[in-house]
C-alpha cells in the first residue's frame, strides 16, 4: 500500500523552466512533509519541509504548495537549472509516528 | 561536524551469503534508520534504532536484522542473501527521532547480489 503517490516518475526540464512535482497522501494524520534531494553516489538531503498550517513555503527557487482538502502537495522549482538535476523525494510524517512515508521519487533532468 | 558515514561503500556478494553493513550517524545524533533504495520501490523504511533499542520496523523479512551499539553507531545484517536484495542501503540519523526533525543521510551502501 502506497500511502504517497509521487508523479511524475521522470522530468525533463529546459533551464529557466519551472519544475513541477506532484505528490498526493492518504492518511490524514500526516502533519509533516519535507522534500529530500538526492544527487547522484549522494544519499537525499532534505531541502524543504512544510506543515499543514500553511498553504505555502518559498525558499530561493524552491517552493511547497500544500492543499490540505486535496491531501495533495507539490515541488515547484522556479528558474530550473541543470545543477538541480537530481532525485527528489516527497516525504510525509506524523507525530504519532517517527517514520516518514516516502514517494517512490521524481527523476529531474534540466537541459542547458 | 562530520557526517554519516557509511561503510563499505560497495559490496559484492552472491546468493545464500550473508553481509553485515556499518553506519556511524553524526556525533550526538542517537537515532538511526536504515533505508533499502531499488529504482522501482524507492526508499523503503527496514528499521530504526534509538538508545540501543529497536523501536520501529517495517516490512522487510526476518533475514534483515540491525543493532545499535552504545557509542550510536549502528550495523544492519542480511543473511541468505537473495538476488532481490541487491539495492542501496542508506543510514539516517537524527539527534531524537522525533517525528518532524531533519534526517541526515549517508551516502550509502551499494550492495550487488549475484
Amino acid at each position: 500500500q502506497q500511502q504517497v503517490k509521487q508523479s511524475p516518475q521522470s522530468l525533463i526540464v529546459q533551464k529557466g523552466g519551472i519544475s513541477i512535482i506532484n505528490c498526493a497522501y492518504e492518511n490524514t494524520a500526516f502533519d509533516y512533509f519535507p522534500w529530500y534531494q538526492q544527487f547522484p553516489g549522494k544519499g537525499p538531503a532534505l531541502l524543504i519541509a512544510i506543515r499543514p498550517d500553511v498553504s505555502e513555503k518559498k525558499e530561493g527557487r524552491f517552493t511547497i504548495s500544500f492543499n490540505k482538502s486535496a491531501k495533495q502537495f507539490s515541488l515547484h522549482i522556479m528558474d530550473s537549472q541543470p545543477g538541480d538535476s537530481a532525485t527528489y523525494f516527497c516525504a510525509a510524517g506524523s507525530g504519532g509516528s517517527y517514520i516518514p512515508t516516502f514517494g517512490r521519487g521524481t527523476s529531474l533532468i534540466v537541459h542547458p | 561536524k562530520a557526517g554519516v558515514t557509511q561503510t563499505p561503500r560497495y559490496l559484492i556478494k552472491t546468493r545464500g551469503q550473508q553481509v553485515t553493513l556499518s553506519c556511524s550517524p553524526i556525533s550526538g545524533h542517537r537515532s538511526v534508520s536504515w533505508y533499502q533504495q531499488t529504482p522501482g520501490q524507492g526508499l523503503q523504511f527496514l528499521f530504526e534504532y534509538f538508545s540501543e533499542t529497536q523501536r520501529n520496523k517495517g516490512n522487510f523479512p526476518g533475514r534483515f536484522s540491525g543493532r545499535q551499539f552504545s557509542n550510536s553507531r549502528s550495523e544492519m545484517n542480511v543473511s541468505t542473501l537473495e538476488l532481490g536484495d541487491s539495492a542501496l542501503y542508506l543510514c539516517a540519523s537524527s539527534f531524537l527521532g522525533a517525528p518532524n526533525e531533519k534526517l541526515f543521510f549517508g551516502s550509502g551502501t551499494q550492495l550487488s547480489v549475484l
